[in-house]
Order: structure tokens, then sequence, then C-alpha cells
């Protein structure tokens, strides 16, 4: 079963600072998601990544298959960033069935003015 | 176009009970997925379905089921309640089961028990 660790839990920061939140996890994946969740529940999902990079707009993801370590990064923060960003991983023996996810506990992020 | 639709929204039931809760999938998508998101924790995997078959079940017990119609939206089946059963509840579909296939989620229906 696949161990998905999220950190840090909490983060507050400054408008216009650079933020990272950290995932890893414990057995190979075929895709890593990264999540946005705000107050009411709804989840967006943000990337889907299996290597590399991707960019879209201020947020960036990245993925070191080898390390089993993804990082979600957000540019030029904004208080409408603040939200529960959440990483999940998708692998066949993940205890997550066929095809479901296996969840980090996410973490709370506050931008503030 | 649509995007993932639930309902209800909101659900409060006592326990001992029964619910239903339901998903609609983005057209054309034919994979479904349920989850529990308990209070600060992250989701957890209740179902998996696609083309109307089970593809995979979580560590849930039987009270829990689920089925996916021909019209591919599914319900989620709660007996018996009980109070840790207090969730949100997440409706996720896909187009296919290949990796290249993003998840889509739904709003989630917020089931309270007493």
């Amino acid at each position: 079963k696949n161990e998905v660790e999220q950190s840090p839990q909490n983060l507050t920061a400054q408008e216009g600072e650079f933020i990272t939140i950290n995932c890893s996890y414990s057995v190979g994946i075929s895709a890593l998601h990264w999540l946005q969740q705000h107050p009411g529940g709804g989840i967006v999902s943000l990337f889907m990544l299996s290597s590399g990079k991707k960019k879209h707009g201020r947020l960036i993801a990245t993925i070191n298959i080898q390390e089993k370590h993804s990082s979600l990064h957000i540019t030029a923060s904004h208080p409408r960033d603040s939200a529960v960003y959440i990483c999940a991983v998708r692998s066949p023996n993940s205890g997550g069935g066929a095809d479901g996810l296996t969840f980090g506990k996410g973490t709370h992020l506050i931008i503030q003015p | 176009d649509a995007g993932v639709t639930q309902s209800p929204t909101h659900l409060i039931k006592t326990r001992g009970q029964q619910v239903t809760l339901r998903c609609s999938p983005i057209s054309g998508h034919k994979s479904v997925s349920w989850y529990q998101q308990v209070l600060g924790q992250g989701p957890q995997f209740i179902f998996q379905y696609y083309e109307k078959e089970e593809r995979g079940r979580g560590n849930f017990p039987d009270r829990f089921s689920a089925r996916q119609f021909p019209n591919y939206s599914s319900e989620l089946n709660v007996n018996a309640l009980l109070l840790g059963d207090s969730a949100l509840y997440l409706c996720a579909s896909r187009g296919g089961l290949a990796g290249v296939y993003e998840q889509y989620f739904g709003p989630g229906t917020r089931l309270t028990v007493t």
C-alpha cells in the first residue's frame, strides 16, 4: 500500500512569497496529482504528472520518480491561493483499487495580504 | 460542457438509516470513482466503476455498495449509518483507465449522521 506524506501540514505566508509544498510516496506510481480544495469541499485538479515538470500560470509542479518525491511551487503568492493542497498518487497496487487514488492529508495554505 | 455533478449537496440522516448518493460524470466519461473525506483528512478511495463493472474497492465495510448505470451515472449506497460515516463524499470521473486520463472531481455531498 502506498503511503503518501505531505509537508508542511500548515503554512502561512505573506502575499508575494514563493511557496513550496512537498509530497513523498513509498511505492512506484503511474501518475501523481496535485489538487486544490477550497472551503466548502470542491476539489480542482491542478496537475497530473508522471515525469519531469509542468507549469500553469504561477503554479509549477515537479516530480522525481527515482526519489519518489514531488513538489508544488506557487510564485508571487496571492490571498486567493489560500486553500488546501492535496497530493494524490495512482498505482495498481496502491490500495486505492484498480484505478483509485491514494491521497495525502493535505497542506493548509494561508496567504496573508 | 457540464462537469461532474453530485446530488444532494447536503444530507442529514440518523444512525441506522440508509442513504443513496448520486453522481453524473462528465459526458463521455465511463469511469466513476467514489471517495470519502472525513474532516481534516485526505479523501479515501471507496469504489471505482468502469463500463458498469466494479474495478476496485477500498477498505470499507459491506454496508457500502455502489452501482453504475448504462448512462454511466452512479449511485453510492450506505446502509446502517454510523456516526463515523459523517463525511464529504466525492465522486470523480475519467475518460478511460489509462494513465493519460485526467480525473475530474464533483463538488461532493456532505453527509451528517446524528
